[in-house]
Parts: C-alpha cells; sequence; structure tokens
C-alpha cells in the first residue's frame, strides 16, 4: 500500500519566488496534517484539515504561507513569497478518523531558499 | 497549553549500552504518547506508543511505559546496536485538536561499534 506522498522531495529556491509543496494522503484518511522542522524550532505543526477543511491553522506562520485541500487525495502547502528563513523540511501527515492512535508521515519536502 | 519536554542529546553509546531517553509532558486530559525515530535523510516512523496509563509500549527491543503519576513515557532499550543510531522523538496526541503531535525537541542517538 503506497503511504503518504510527498513532492518534491528536494527544493532549491531564491527569495522571493513562490514554493508550493504537494501532499497525497493515505485513502480513506479523512485528517491531515502539515508540519515543519528547524532546527531552531523543532518538529511544529503549521495546520491540519479535516475532511478537507481546514481546522487549525494558528501554526502558519504568516499571511506568506497558505495552503489548501480541494479533494481528499491532494494537499497543498504554498509559501509565497519565500524567505531564506522558511528554510526546513515540511512533513505532510495523515491519520482517519477513527483513530488517535498513529499518524502516518510523509518522507518530507527538504526547503532551501537561498 | 499541552507540551513534551525531552533530555537533550546527543547521547553517544557504545554498541550493547542501555539506553534511557527520558521524556515528560503536560497536557490536560489523557493524551496517547509516542515515540517515533527519524533516521538519516528519512521522514518520521512510529516506534511505538501507549494510550492509557501503565500501558507499556515496545516494539524492536525498545520500551517506553505510560506514568500518568510522574506524567512521563522513558524511552529504554537493554541493548542499542550501531544500526539504532537516529533521531528519537517524544510525542503526544492532542484529543482536542484533532490529534495533532506535539512533539518534543528530539534526542539524537548515536551507537558506536
Amino acid at each position: 500500500d503506497a503511504g503518504v506522498i510527498q513532492s518534491p522531495r528536494h527544493e532549491v529556491t531564491e527569495m522571493g519566488q513562490e514554493v508550493t509543496l504537494r501532499c497525497k494522503p493515505i485513502s480513506g484518511h479523512d485528517y491531515l496534517f502539515w508540519y515543519r522542522q528547524t532546527m531552531m524550532r523543532g518538529l511544529e505543526l503549521l495546520i491540519y484539515f479535516n475532511n478537507n477543511v481546514p481546522i487549525d491553522d494558528s501554526g502558519m506562520p504568516e499571511d506568506r504561507f497558505s495552503a489548501k485541500m480541494p479533494n481528499a487525495s491532494f494537499s497543498t502547502l504554498k509559501i509565497q513569497p519565500s524567505e531564506p528563513r522558511d528554510s526546513a523540511v515540511y512533513f505532510c501527515a495523515s491519520r482517519p478518523s477513527s483513530s488517535y492512535n498513529e499518524q502516518f508521515f510523509g518522507p518530507g519536502t527538504r526547503l532551501t531558499v537561498l | 497549553g499541552d507540551s513534551v519536554t525531552q533530555m537533550e542529546g546527543p547521547v553517544t553509546l557504545s554498541e550493547e549500552a542501555f539506553l534511557t531517553i527520558n521524556c515528560t509532558y503536560t497536557a490536560t486530559g489523557y493524551p496517547s504518547l509516542f515515540w517515533y525515530v527519524q533516521y538519516p535523510g528519512e521522514g518520521l516512523q512510529l516506534l511505538l506508543k501507549a494510550t492509557k496509563a501503565d500501558d507499556k509500549g515496545s516494539n524492536k527491543g525498545f520500551e517506553a511505559t505510560y506514568r500518568k503519576e510522574t506524567t512521563s513515557f522513558h524511552l529504554e532499550k537493554g541493548s542499542v546496536q550501531v544500526s539504532d543510531s537516529a533521531v528519537y522523538f517524544c510525542a503526544l496526541s492532542a484529543l482536542r485538536e484533532g490529534g495533532k503531535l506535539i512533539f518534543g525537541q528530539g534526542t539524537e542517538l548515536s551507537v558506536k561499534p
């Protein structure tokens, strides 16, 4: 079975450019989470969706960040314009509503903003 | 709010040594507790979990017991291997917030032959 799929795996861009990260959750999972991992702040939740609806975006750092989930099998995290401090690994995770007990993580996207 | 505190790393051990990584938490209610492992260049994998007080999670020789009285979930392994070298994250599931995970800062483990 396919796990959570993220693309791209690596992204290098220049400051000011738009960046779009993509995630395909596990089929049948109706919760989707976006996390960011940095050396300074560790792993932190940015936003999560339930049934394609954003429920809590309080972790989104600022208006430059936006996330969408147009359907149950696809989500995007967009940064516009990007800044060097956005450099991090971004993880997507999903879980079914029937269980709080495990989130399944994708391999992450390593973003470098020059 | 809910939080997780882990012992700081890096931790360096010789092969076959005993491992303990301390984890304590602060939470409203009775969250589920987890240990995730991240191998170099990879994503997060669930190592073990416990969903209620006194539960013991175990996997691949690692164990952790949910201690409500001390709000702890320490990770232990009796004999580490070089292949256990990774970063270990303790986490709790925030029940009132969609089950979002709140992570500790991570502990890097390096096992030398």
